[in-house]
């Protein structure tokens, strides 16, 4: 049972750089999110979508773009780094029968550092 | 706006002690609340979560958190601490709509001392 997988794990990157995260679920989910994690300041939300072809703005969307062509994959994208995008990327996702009662299934994250 | 407050950075508890992870919300209407747990270089896991119903919640590994609306807490508790429980506790909140996303405290280490 993969679950979300997320990839790379660890990446290393110049500022201006662009680069993509991939994450994939194979749980049928409609609801799937971008999250950061930064020290002392939890998980904020990028981008979220809820469902294929949809996507929308979350907590801190800026310097991000995010698409969601087909409903298993959700990619998320810099499109010239900058050393504030250093951070732990989580991909996760949701049932949309789960409703807002639903928790969330996470990957196991994606170190990225920006120089 | 929603948010969660978690208002210890660190909980120190001795094994086999009762442990006490503090956590108060803020929410427009009924909320939805969760715990998750994070253990090293790993992803976020879901612990319980509070919908309805009895404000005792249980949850995996023998934790249970209590829902007091007029607090507006959602302490996460257990009766004996466990070295293994040691990880980061993040307690989460979403309104009954469902129109917004699940907001997240800032997360509390427990170490948990043999």
């Amino acid at each position: 049972n993969a679950g979300v997988t997320q990839t790379p794990k660890f990446r290393v990157l110049k500022t201006g750089q662009s680069m993509t995260l991939l994450c994939a679920q194979d749980m049928n989910h409609e609801y799937m999110y971008w999250y950061r994690q930064d020290p002392g300041m939890g998980l904020r939300l990028i981008h979220y979508s809820v469902g294929e072809g949809t996507t929308a703005k979350g907590e801190v969307p800026d310097g991000y773009n995010v698409s969601r062509l087909k409903k298993q994959n959700f990619l998320l994208g810099l499109e010239s780094a900058a050393p504030s995008q250093t951070s732990v990327y989580f991909c996760a996702s949701s049932y949309l029968a789960g409703g807002p009662s639903g928790e969330l299934f996470f990957g196991e994250g994606s170190r990225l550092t920006v120089l | 706006a929603q948010s969660v407050a978690q208002p210890e950075d660190q909980v120190n508890v001795a094994e086999g002690n009762p442990l006490t992870v503090k956590c108060t919300y803020s929410v427009s209407g009924n909320p939805y609340l969760f715990w998750y747990v994070q253990y090293p270089n790993r992803g976020l896991q879901f612990l319980l979560k509070y919908i309805t119903g009895d404000n005792l919640v249980k949850g995996s590994y023998g934790f249970e958190a209590e829902f007091n609306k007029s607090q507006t807490s959602f302490h996460l508790k257990k009766p004996s601490a466990l070295v293994s429980d040691s990880a980061l506790y993040f307690c989460a909140v979403r309104d009954s709509t469902g129109r917004r996303a699940l907001t997240f405290g800032s997360g509390t280490r427990l170490q948990v001392q043999p």
